[in-house]
């Protein structure tokens, strides 16, 4: 079974920040936070990882919190493009995927 | 990214017959591939894992008779469907670790299987 648990659904305006939370409340010492997304009928598309200190790349911003036992993935600048569901996941040697958080980028 | 891919990307076919799925990693080469399964509505499931040059390991209430996985070479990895049932009919996904970034997956663009 997942270990994390995510809101199911989230809404944002195209050109704000969404903000996707994450709670990994029995995370381990050596397990690495790693975000998904997939999008309808799509393969899951890897986003960002990160084991204690904050992420940025290309794609989206990933803040873990001091005790790690929660996460937020920030994408800056929403588009319509970006509505998919959002797996936070805690891994070491594969992944179990949760439910995600649905989330739907409006105009 | 890396890049996987797979083929078919859709099959149809008749119940009872078997269906082959694979998986290749275009761009590097994965010692280790995974399988899942996706219905309707609900959140990718792990299958099994698998390892080149050895056997399969399935995830508990996965069938390694009904469903063999081979991965015969660094770049590919084949699921075969035997004997398929209508209740086998799903979104089958691959995934492939990138030994160049650690314990990264990368996913291919997903299979969808109907069984008639």
């Amino acid at each position: 079974d997942a270990k994390t648990t995510q809101p199911t659904s989230m809404d944002c305006a195209e050109g704000r920040a969404a903000n996707l939370p994450c709670n990994h409340s029995t995370i381990s010492g050596n397990e690495y936070v790693y975000w998904y997304r997939q999008i309808h009928s799509q393969g899951p598309q890897y986003i960002i990882h990160g084991l204690k200190n904050n992420e940025t790349n290309e794609m989206a911003s990933l803040i873990i919190t001091e005790d790690r036992k929660s996460s937020t993935l920030i994408l800056p600048h929403a588009t319509l493009r970006d509505t998919a569901v959002y797996y936070c996941i805690d891994h070491t040697d594969k992944l179990i995927f949760g439910t995600g958080t649905r989330l739907q980028v409006f105009p | 990214g890396a890049v996987v891919s797979q083929h078919p990307s859709w099959v149809i076919c008749k119940s009872g017959t078997s269906v082959k799925i694979e998986c290749r990693s275009l761009d590097f080469q994965a010692t280790t591939m995974f399988w899942y399964r996706q219905f309707p509505k609900q959140s990718l499931m792990l299958m099994a894992t698998s390892n080149e040059g050895s056997k399969a390991t399935y995830e508990q209430g996965v069938e390694k008779d009904k469903f063999l996985i081979n991965h015969a070479s660094l770049t590919l990895s084949t699921l075969t469907v035997t004997s398929a049932h209508p209740e086998d009919s799903s979104f089958y996904i691959c995934s492939a670790r990138d030994p160049r970034t650690g314990e990264t997956q990368y996913f291919g663009p997903g299979t969808r299987l109907l069984v008639l």
